[in-house]
């Protein structure tokens, strides 16, 4: 129940176009929603969050999508460049004393001029 | 603003050995989660610690252990290794536990 699904497992996307990422989870008591991206060899990076009181957030060219009652919620990369290739992982957490993060296995996108 | 830093940025290690890696939070956080991402996976959470003790567990065997100081940095502490604890293990800091989390760099380990 603790799970978070995310497809693709990989995305090869033209300069200029635009990537999506789904991720479906179904653990009712997630309250909070982050997008990370990881480059080889460093970190995760918070990139944007969202939590289920909303829809849509927008930052830049990045806009998490979320459904709640799909229990869904997508990233769209706009306008995506070659420095946008990467590992992107959605994450979810539970509120009321569990704080970690549950991540799905990530996608590799791969842009192309 | 110094972010978090791991130490230290690679290890190599034998079977049945123990290794302790180090992590310091971004200014200002008072809690260090630890994960575990094994090669083409997601970070799998192993402990957080916050007030010098361990608040929650993931599903991680007791082989795996923690300490945090009055400084607020941390150890993540191995023992009796298997080669499948080969990873990167990231540190994230927050302020607070429920706090947005930011990761270190990591520590490569390598079992053999």
């Amino acid at each position: 129940q603790q799970q978070v699904k995310q497809s693709p497992q990989s995305l090869i996307v033209q300069k200029g176009g635009i990537s999506i990422i789904n991720c479906a989870y179904e653990n009712t008591a997630f309250d909070y929603f982050p997008w990370y991206q990881q480059f080889p060899g460093k970190g995760p990076a918070l990139l944007i969050a969202i939590r289920p009181d909303v829809s849509e957030k927008k930052e830049g060219r990045f806009t998490i999508s979320f459904n709640k009652s799909a229990k869904q919620f997508s990233l769209h990369i706009m306008d995506s460049q070659p420095g946008d290739s990467a590992t992107y992982f959605c994450a979810a957490r539970a509120g009321a004393g569990s704080y970690q993060l549950t991540f799905g296995k990530g996608t590799k996108l791969s842009v192309i001029p | 603003d110094a972010g978090v830093t791991q130490s230290p940025t690679h290890l190599i290690k034998t079977r049945g050995q123990q290794v302790t890696l180090r992590c310091s939070p971004k200014s200002g956080h008072d809690t260090v989660s630890w994960y575990q991402q094994a090669l083409g996976q997601g970070p799998q959470f192993i402990f957080q610690y916050y007030e010098e003790e361990e608040r929650q567990r993931g599903n991680f065997p007791d082989r795996f252990s923690g300490h945090q100081f009055p400084n607020y940095s941390s150890e993540l502490n191995v023992n009796a290794l298997l080669l499948g604890d080969s990873a990167l293990y990231l540190c994230a800091s927050s302020l607070g536990r429920k706090g947005t989390q930011y990761f270190g760099p990591g520590t490569r380990l390598t079992v053999l």
